[in-house]
């Protein structure tokens, strides 16, 4: 069964710190995705990608398709940026539905 | 800029009745996807849909539910019979392309009584 799993759980940083978020997953995806959930509930999608490295803003995003590893990286955190980061997997030949993790809890304290 | 728009935002229902969730999708998208969300527990797929046809649909997605694309632009969800189970929010999502960026719409919070 394809699954993804997310390291951590649970984090608390202070404003400015670096922060990594983890994503591990089965073989054969044809996408990576990283999203934000809002405490509302909204989800906003971050980046897509199936290789390498995306940068928007203070977000990076790297994968490593041999090791079956993707990072979600905040530079100089805020407390705007506290929220649940979800990543998601796409298997491919599945018409595009996402196998998602169960989520990352950041809480960015002044 | 386009976004995808759900309703209603909160519905609440009583046991064995229909609900139907609506989406309108960013217009030029092809793909579009329902997601449930249970409270404390992660996303799940529920269905795709491209080309006015199901692509794809997950072992959740039983007989008691049914999507449609009545006209160009709204894509819904019904629910024929509510369990309690089924409270849960509800993700429209839609797509330019296959493994493309899909953008959410707000979620509809469903609570079954």
């Amino acid at each position: 069964k394809n699954e993804v799993e997310q390291s951590p759980q649970n984090l608390t940083a202070q404003e400015g710190e670096f922060i990594t978020i983890n994503c591990s997953y089965s073989v054969g995806i044809s996408a990576l995705h990283w999203l934000q959930q809002h405490p509302g509930g909204g989800i906003v999608s971050l980046f897509m990608l199936s290789s390498g490295k995306k940068k928007h803003g203070r977000l990076i995003a790297t994968i490593n398709i041999q090791e079956k590893h993707s990072s979600l990286h905040i530079t100089a955190s805020h407390p705007r940026d506290s929220a649940v980061y979800i990543c998601a997997a796409d298997y491919g030949g599945s018409q595009g539905n996402l196998i998602f993790g169960k989520g990352t809890k950041l809480s960015v304290k002044p | 800029e386009p976004e995808v728009t759900q309703t209603p935002s909160h519905q609440v229902t009583q046991m064995g009745q229909e609900v139907i969730l609506r989406c309108v999708p960013i217009s030029n998208h092809l793909y579009f996807y329902w997601y449930r969300q249970i409270l404390g527990q992660k996303v799940e797929f529920l269905v795709s849909f491209y080309n006015n046809e199901i692509s794809e649909k997950s072992e959740i997605f039983d007989d008691q539910f049914s999507v449609e694309r009545p006209d160009g632009s709204n894509f819904t969800l019904k629910i024929r019979s509510t369990k309690l189970e089924d409270s849960a929010m509800y993700f429209c999502a839609s797509s330019k392309g296959l493994v493309e960026t899909q953008y959410f719409g707000p979620g509809t919070r469903l609570l079954v009584l």
